[in-house]
């Protein structure tokens, strides 16, 4: 249990255009997704939580309207990189945490999405 | 402060114990997890620990966790080859602070 997918798991794509990623829990539900960035040999840095049905919440330092985040299911949210440029290439990481909470706080993750800007 | 820390590397023999250290500065995380990402995959929930508890195991897997000196530790028994991954701790505060990743690899 508690696998969550997303899709694409890579993704080349020019910049200037914009590419969505989806995040789906498979088989629990998710009030709560997370969203987050590795670089290269690093750790995870939080890009943004997102709530099903309301705005999702930015760290700071993270354009909300560069990454668009959308959760309009209970097992889907979505982000979209807008207008995407080199420096936005890395490695983005869904993270869903079980709803109700079962006590634990777990967050499962998805297998990750490599974006490559050209 | 959010700072959680973990050494860069460890490498040990196979079927020999592996001991991950952490540790982090904010005493009013709830929550403490260790995470498995193996390369170029997402994390997976290894085990966690509540904040009120010195030890947890689950098979291979020991927790221990120091309050005092906020200190968290992930023992691998019988280490095996499939255990080679970067290891995270996290703790939980109001979201998720990850650790830098401990990289292990496990030799024959």
């Amino acid at each position: 249990g508690a696998v969550v997918s997303q899709h694409p798991s890579r993704v080349i794509c020019k910049s200037g255009t914009s590419v969505k990623i989806e995040c789906r829990s498979l088989d629990f539900q998710a009030t709560t997704m997370f969203w987050y960035r590795q670089f290269p040999k690093k750790s995870l840095m939080l890009m943004a939580t997102s709530n099903e049905g309301s705005k999702a919440t930015y760290e700071q330092g993270v354009e909300k309207d560069k990454f668009l985040i959308n959760h309009a299911s209970l097992t889907l949210s979505t982000l979209t990189v807008t207008s995407a440029h080199p420096e936005d290439s890395s490695f983005y990481i869904c993270s869903a945490r079980v709803s109700p909470d079962p006590g634990g706080g777990e967050q499962y993750f998805g297998p990750g999405t490599r974006l490559t800007v050209t | 402060g959010e700072d959680v820390e973990q050494s860069l590397f460890l490498s040990v023999r196979e079927g020999d114990s592996s001991v991950i250290n952490c540790t982090y500065t904010d005493s009013s995380s709830t929550y403490l997890y260790w995470y498995k990402q193996e390369p170029g995959a997402g994390l997976q929930l290894l085990t966690y620990i509540f904040s009120n508890m010195d030890m947890k195991q689950d098979q291979r897997l020991t927790v221990l966790l120091n309050k005092k000196d906020k200190h968290l530790s992930l023992r691998i028994a019988d280490t095996q080859t499939g255990d080679s991954a970067i290891y995270f701790c996290a703790e939980r505060l109001n979201k998720l602070i990850f650790g830098t990743g401990t990289r292990l690899q496990v030799f024959p």
